[in-house]
């Protein structure tokens, strides 16, 4: 079974400053991807980024970047010129890439504050 | 626009009052999939869905059942709530794309309080 960690429960950042958030993972699978949710006040998940483990090169969107290490299983999520708008938590998820249960394991999630 | 709702957004019930939530998409997507997400414990899979009439056990299935007789619904149905299905509840849905090209929708988010 996998397993995917968040060591960080809270942090904090003031606005406009980079922030990076950490998440492991455990699996003996060789093709699968990684995501990075969103949550906000609202409850709304929210996609923010995807990498696919096939993929060496890491996915950025935006201000939003990862650094994925696959030798280490390590996904961590860089935000870079934070913003107020980013105050959310923050969801780490791992599915295996193949033609079944879609199952997305997630991390217990790390709780981000932006400070004016 | 492409989207997953539920219904209702926030329910509080008695223990042992049979409830359904309601999930539907607009995708024609095949895959649905519920999850529960507590404090500290993450997003957790109750039950999925690989196409109509087509569903099986995720993670923590015990005390919910579901059906999925249309494609684009998969209802989420407590007999006998408790307590401790206290939680927050997500409907998501999904098909795959090419390889490298695959996304997740998620509901709005269905606020369950049983008394």
């Amino acid at each position: 079974a996998q397993t995917v960690t968040q060591s960080q429960p809270e942090m904090s950042v003031q606005e406009a400053e980079t922030v990076t958030l950490s998440c492991t993972y455990d699996t003996s699978e060789n093709n699968y991807y990684l995501f990075w949710y969103k949550q906000p006040p609202s409850r709304q998940m929210i996609l923010v980024i995807r990498q696919e483990a096939y993929k060496q090169q890491n996915a950025t969107e935006n201000r939003f970047s990862v650094n994925f290490q696959k030798a280490a299983k390590s996904f961590s999520l860089k935000i870079s010129d934070s913003q107020l708008g980013d105050t959310a938590m923050y969801f780490c998820a791992f599915m295996k890439q193949y033609f079944g249960n879609e199952k997305l394991t997630f991390g217990t999630g790390t709780r981000l504050t932006i400070i004016p | 626009e492409a989207q997953v709702t539920q219904n209702p957004r926030y329910l509080i019930t008695v223990t042992g009052k049979k409830l359904t939530v309601t999930c539907s998409q607009n995708m024609n997507h095949e895959y649905m999939s519920w999850y529960r997400q507590d404090p500290g414990l993450g997003l957790r899979q109750i039950y999925y869905s690989m196409n109509v009439e087509v569903t099986d056990k995720g993670d923590v299935p015990e005390g919910y059942k579901v059906s999925r007789k249309e494609k684009r619904n998969f209802p989420l149905i407590l007999e006998s709530p408790s307590p401790n299905q206290t939680s927050l509840y997500f409907c998501a849905s999904s098909f795959r794309k090419n390889r490298g090209s695959y996304e997740q929708y998620f509901g709005p988010g269905t606020r369950l309080t049983v008394t």
